[in-house]
């Protein structure tokens, strides 16, 4: 098992541009995740997915779109790169919402925003 | 929203030293997670506390449920330089049950 794969590793952009952070998961999870790290704030929920087909906003939803066209698969979309959205984006999965021992975290994406 | 407050922010130990950290909230959790981050990977878990009271040890490291539910503590024992890292502590909200995470507590270990 590859667990939580995260690409790009990190990621430069200019304010106004758009890009997708990728997210994927070979463990058959239900649930994932996306949050994002900031100095001193700990991690703040974006958005998740509860299965297929299924997302929800988190604490931080604004500026972010997601999707969940398959298990797998759970990419982040900034539409219009803002330097408040400078962090960094952690993916995380697992069976279920409630499956706080069996989380896994992906490695992260670095982005800035100019 | 929920809000979990971690202290110290940050410690500087010498090697061999025990290490205590705190986590408190206004709130009820039910459950209490602590979580060690390494430069440039993603938080891995390191102790889940279920019951009030309970009292868990994964090694060198002993996290404990407040009774008033309100706050958790994390101990490390007889540190050694790969404790350096990010601690944090999290619980999920109690509708919904999502994880809030705590600002964290970064270790720094002399040798």
């Amino acid at each position: 098992n590859a667990g939580v794969t995260q690409t790009p590793k990190f990621q430069v952009l200019k304010t106004g541009q758009s890009m997708t952070l990728q997210c994927a998961q070979d463990m058959n999870h239900e649930y994932m995740s996306w949050y994002r790290q900031d100095p001193g704030m700990g991690l703040r929920l974006i958005h998740y997915s509860v299965g297929a087909g299924i997302t929800d906003q988190g604490e931080v939803p604004n500026g972010y779109n997601v999707s969940r066209s398959t298990t797998e698969d759970f990419p982040l979309r900034l539409l219009s790169a803002a330097p408040s959205q400078t962090s960094v984006y952690f993916c995380a999965s697992s069976y279920q919402i409630t499956s706080y021992n069996e989380q896994f975290f992906g490695p992260g994406t670095r982005l800035t925003v100019l | 929203g929920q809000q979990l407050n971690q202290s110290p922010q940050s410690m500087f130990i010498q090697e061999g030293e025990d290490v205590s950290m705190n986590c408190t909230s206004s709130s009820i959790f039910n459950t209490w997670l602590w979580y060690k981050q390494e430069p440039g990977e993603g938080p891995v878990l390191l102790i889940a506390l279920y019951k009030a009271g309970e009292l868990t040890s994964n090694g060198r490291l002993t996290a404990q449920f407040g009774i008033t539910r309100k706050d958790s503590f994390l101990n490390i024992s007889a540190s050694i330089p790969s404790d350096v890292g990010i601690y944090f502590c999290a619980g999920p909200h109690n509708a919904g049950n999502m994880l809030t995470f705590g600002g964290g507590t970064r270790l720094m270990v002399k040798p």
